[in-house]
């Protein structure tokens, strides 16, 4: 089973800031990886698949990169409503399809 | 619009077998380009993946969950279905559905990410 660690576990941005969210894998997944994002009594809503690629509807703001065991999700100007938790999930090796531990960006 | 939407019992007991059924409106189940799974977020906690089913009734499962999953579609009522057998406390989340699609290889699509949620049903385990 691949586990996917995020960090940081908490990320404190002020509003119009840019967020840097990590995500690692304990062996590679290539680039078959996403991000969500979940607000509080709220699913997760897909943001990025394939690492890098927006889903439908996402703001340009949010974009995600690297390949292997090591990915970025950035926020470039956080909005008042992008203040979530954020996961990263793997789907090189299934099953499982695997979650990182999530990472929670707040206001500062 | 694809929307689907869990329901089943809100309270199951230990011991017991807890049953979901997700209803997918807004397209067809039966479509070969999309599989369908199960994922639960205990209370304040992060995602796991339970199970994953096509309408060609393949089925994937969580191997720390397998001996007591069982995901099913119902081709005919659009709908596919969750049970978990002898439910502990551990099994108290929030359980929610979601189309689980991906990228399409030689012609067959590898499920991948999970597009979109249904709002998720709250199971609580207790006696």
């Amino acid at each position: 089973e691949i586990v996917m660690t995020q960090s940081p576990a908490t990320l404190s941005v002020s509003p119009g800031e840019r967020a840097t969210l990590s995500c690692r894998a304990s062996q590679s997944v290539s680039s078959y990886l996403a991000w969500y994002q979940q607000k509080p009594g709220q699913p997760p809503r897909l943001l990025i698949y394939d690492a890098s690629t927006r889903a439908t509807g996402i703001p340009a703001r949010f974009s995600g990169s690297g390949s292997g065991t090591e990915f970025t999700l950035t926020i470039s100007s956080l909005q008042s409503e992008d203040f979530a938790v954020y996961y990263c999930q793997q789907y090189n090796n299934w099953p499982p399809w695997t979650f990182g531990q999530g990472t929670k960006v707040e206001i500062k | 619009q694809l929307q689907l939407q869990e329901s089943g019992p809100g309270l199951v007991k230990p011991s017991e077998t807890l049953s979901l059924t997700c209803t997918v409106s807004g397209g067809s189940i039966s479509s070969r380009s999309y599989y369908w799974g199960w994922i639960r977020q205990p209370p304040g906690k992060g995602l796991e993946w339970i199970g994953t089913t096509h309408s060609s009734e393949t089925t994937y499962y969580n191997p720390s969950l397998k001996s007591r999953v069982t995901v099913s579609v119902d081709k005919s009522k659009n709908q596919f279905s969750l049970r978990l057998s002898s439910v502990t406390a551990a099994d108290t989340a929030v359980y929610y559905c979601a189309r689980h699609g991906g990228n399409f290889m030689i012609g067959v699509v590898m499920p991948g990410w999970f597009d979109p949620w249904g709002q998720g049903a709250l199971v609580t385990v207790s006696s």
